[in-house]
């Protein structure tokens, strides 16, 4: 079975200033790694992903992700915040196989200080 | 616009009766999913069905029942078994061979 810990449940960051969210996970086989986001009352939208190849992914709003096997991590970094940012961040682990569920960590409310 | 429309956004409920929440998704997508968010908790799944006619518990089913009839839709009963309801429940879905999910906008079940 798989498990994901997000360490932080919550994260308060200045403005412009960079900020990490970190996730372990366990799996005793391989698997496919996620970043959700949740804006309050919605529901989740894909941050990025990794699946294969490059270990580095890199989200379309200057979010990325590095998947470390050895440590069993996949941390979020952004190296400069905005108020926009102030979200609910999600890692999620599922199996090689497709269609399995994600198994997703319990989350870390980042909140962003002007 | 293609995507997963869940109804409703809010829904209110007396203890003891059963309510259907309801998740419809119009991208062809083969496998569906159910998930609950409680403050903390992070999203624990509940029952998903990977094609027509056939789903699997998940780690929280009890109090919890679902059917698959047609591809698009994947209604949720609450049933009055359930001892803490009150949630906001999550719905997704994701295409044939992939495992990334497409969620819907959420119902939040209040139970007085």
């Amino acid at each position: 079975a798989q498990s994901v810990t997000q360490l932080d449940s919550q994260v308060p960051v200045f403005e412009e200033a960079p900020v990490e969210l970190r996730c372990n996970y366990s799996s005793s086989v391989s698997v496919y790694l996620f970043w959700y986001v949740q804006y309050p009352n919605q529901g989740l939208q894909l941050l990025l992903k990794y699946l294969s190849g490059s270990t580095l992914v890199k989200s379309i709003n200057g979010f990325e992700a590095e998947f470390n096997k050895s440590q069993t991590s996949f941390h979020l970094r952004k190296p400069s915040v905005h108020i926009s940012d102030t979200a609910e961040y999600f890692c999620a682990v599922s199996r090689y196989s497709g269609n399995t569920p994600l198994v997703f960590g319990k989350g870390t409310r980042l909140s962003v200080i002007a | 616009d293609g995507g997963i429309t869940q109804s409703p956004k809010y829904l209110f409920r007396k203890e003891g009766q059963n309510v259907t929440l309801s998740c419809e998704q119009n991208l062809n997508h083969d496998a569906m999913y159910w998930y609950r968010q409680d403050p903390g908790q992070g999203l624990r799944l509940i029952y998903y069905s990977q094609i027509v006619n056939d789903f699997q518990k998940g780690d929280i089913a009890e109090g919890y029942s679902v059917s698959r009839e047609k591809k698009e839709s994947f209604p949720l009963t609450v049933t009055s078994a359930q001892k803490n309801p009150t949630a906001f429940y999550l719905c997704a879905s994701s295409p044939t061979g992939r495992t990334e999910a497409f969620f819907g906008q959420g119902t939040r079940l209040t139970v007085v």
